[in-house]
C-alpha cells in the first residue's frame, strides 16, 4: 500500500500479559524500523530489518522483546510478560534505503499496560 | 555517539508570527543526513525534509525553510507567517552512514522535541 499500515490502533493489556503489535510496511521498501515512543516526546528505536533479514537490534531489550519480518506477512514486535513501564506508543516505520531515504511512519500502536 | 539536541522545549506565538526551532547534532560520520518530522495533535509523524551532510543549500517550502550550517551543527527550521494548523510536536532527526564505526547506521536518532503552539 501506499502508507505503512499499523494494527491495533490501541491495545490494553493486564501487567504480564503478552502484546503483540503489526507493521505492513509501504510496498517496494525494504527496510522496516520500529520505535518505542514514552511520555509522548522521547523515542527510542527498537530494531530494524532488511525485508526478513535482522539489520539492527541494538535497540532491543533482549528479554522480552522479539519481532519478525516474514515474506507475504506483515511484521511483528512481541512483548512478552508485559511491564507498566512498556505502556507507550509503537511506531513502525519503513523506507526504499536505510539512511538516504526518509523513513515513512505509520500512525502508531498505543500500548496501556495496566 | 551520535546526538540530537532540539533545546526549545515549549515555544509559544501568536497567529502570523515567524518562528524558528532550533536543532543542534553530533556525529561523527562525514556522510549523514538529517530530518524534520511533526507530529500533530492526532499522533502521527509527517516527514518534512531530508537534508544529506553534503548539501548545505538552504531549502524553501512554501512558509517552511531550513537552513543547515555544517560549521555549527545545525539545521534550524522557520515556519513564516504561523498558522494555528502548525501547531505540533516537531522533532530534528539524525541518520547516519556508519562510517565511524559503532552500531548506528540507518536508524533515526530523534531530538527531545519542540511543542509549538500557535495561538488565534
Amino acid at each position: 500500500g501506499e502508507e505503512v499500515a499499523q494494527t491495533p490502533k490501541h491495545l490494553v493489556r493486564g501487567e504480564g500479559q503478552k502484546a503483540k503489535l503489526y507493521c505492513a510496511p509501504i510496498k517496494g521498501h525494504s527496510y522496516v524500523f520500529w520505535y518505542q515512543q514514552v511520555l509522548k516526546n522521547e523515542f527510542k528505536f527498537l530494531i530494524s530489518f532488511q525485508n526478513e533479514n535482522v539489520f539492527d537490534e541494538t535497540g532491543m531489550p533482549k528479554e522480552r522483546f522479539s519481532a519478525k519480518c516474514l515474506p507475504n506477512s506483515p511484521c511483528s514486535l512481541e512483548i512478552q510478560a508485559t511491564k507498566l513501564e512498556d505502556s507507550a506508543v509503537y511506531f513502525c516505520a519503513s523506507s526504499q534505503g536505510v539512511t538516504q531515504q526518509p523513513q515513512h511512519f505509520g500512525d502508531g500502536t498505543r500500548l496501556s499496560i495496566l | 555517539a551520535q546526538k540530537v539536541t532540539q533545546a526549545q522545549t515549549e515555544i509559544s506565538v501568536v497567529e502570523k508570527e515567524d518562528v524558528t526551532l532550533d536543532c543542534v547534532y553530533e556525529t561523527r560520520d562525514t556522510t549523514y543526513y538529517l530530518f524534520w518530522y511533526k507530529q500533530p495533535p492526532s499522533g502521527e509523524l509527517v516527514f518534512l525534509i531530508r537534508r544529506n551532510s553534503f548539501d548545505e543549500q538552504n531549502e524553501i517550502s512554501g512558509r517552511y525553510s531550513w537552513n543547515f550550517q555544517k560549521s555549527t551543527s545545525s539545521f534550524n527550521f522557520t515556519i513564516t507567517a504561523s498558522q494555528v494548523v502548525d501547531s505540533a510536536v516537531y522533532f530534528c532527526a539524525l541518520s547516519e552512514r556508519g562510517e565511524a564505526g559503532g552500531t548506528s547506521y540507518g536508524k533515526l536518532t530523534f531530538g527531545q522535541g519542540t511543542i509549538l503552539t500557535v495561538h488565534p
